[in-house]
């Protein structure tokens, strides 16, 4: 059974930068393409990106200029870096696998993790 | 960006009645269509990808249908486990995009 469980700060302070990681349990992050996925308080979800073991990454237009995910295979982890964080950032963050080519549809999630952005 | 609108934003159904939920595509998202479905505190769960296909261990009361821009969702009998919030998403275009959900509740 595939777990997948985000960790990091669940404060950030506003222009600082948001570090989540991504652990993922029973099966080798070195298949399948691996995303992560907001949703802001009473907004709806929101693809923020993805990674794959080649290195090949794929971001959403809306966030590109400030976002990096990256693999971590030794580990079996995988990254978010969001840079010059708002209020607007303030949301659950989700790790998913997909079971598809890098835009869905994701058959594992972790249970989320919530990140403030304030001072 | 695919924007992805679903209906009703709540349905009160009965248990044992059957559930429809819709979703609607801006524009043709061929079958590459998820709907998930999320329970308080759970992290979001699989049901149907390619629009009609069932994901690994989701009962047979749940079976989605449609191609290009109309979608169902229906839950056969709703059982009291089934209240959640329901999601679509297209996996078509990039960004993949999600419906706004349904949330689906005992009547």
């Amino acid at each position: 059974q595939v777990q997948l469980q985000e960790s990091g700060p669940g404060l950030v302070k506003p222009s600082e930068t948001l570090s989540l990681t991504c652990t993922v349990a029973g099966g080798s992050i070195s298949t399948y393409y691996w995303s992560w996925i907001r949703q802001a308080p009473g907004k709806g979800l929101e693809w923020i990106g993805y990674t794959y073991f080649s290195g090949r990454t794929n971001y959403n237009p809306s966030l590109k200029t400030r976002i990096t995910i990256s693999l971590d295979m030794s580990n079996n982890q995988f990254s978010l870096r969001l840079t010059s964080v708002t209020a607007a950032d303030t949301a659950v963050y989700y790790c998913a696998r997909d079971l598809g080519a890098g835009l869905g549809p994701f058959d594992y999630w972790g249970q989320g993790t919530l990140v403030t952005v304030s001072s | 960006e695919i924007m992805m609108t679903q209906s009703p934003a709540t349905l009160s159904v009965s248990p044992g009645e059957r559930a429809t939920l819709s979703c609607r595509a801006s524009q043709s998202t061929k079958s590459n269509l998820a709907w998930y479905q999320r329970k308080p505190g759970q992290a979001p769960r699989l049901l149907i990808y390619g629009a009609s296909s069932r994901a690994t261990g989701i009962p047979a009361r749940f079976s989605g249908s449609g191609s290009g821009t109309e979608f169902t969702l229906t839950i056969s009998s709703l059982q009291s486990e089934d209240v959640a919030l329901y999601y679509c998403q297209q996996y078509s275009y990039l960004p993949p995009t999600f419906g706004q959900g349904t949330n689906v509740e005992i009547k």
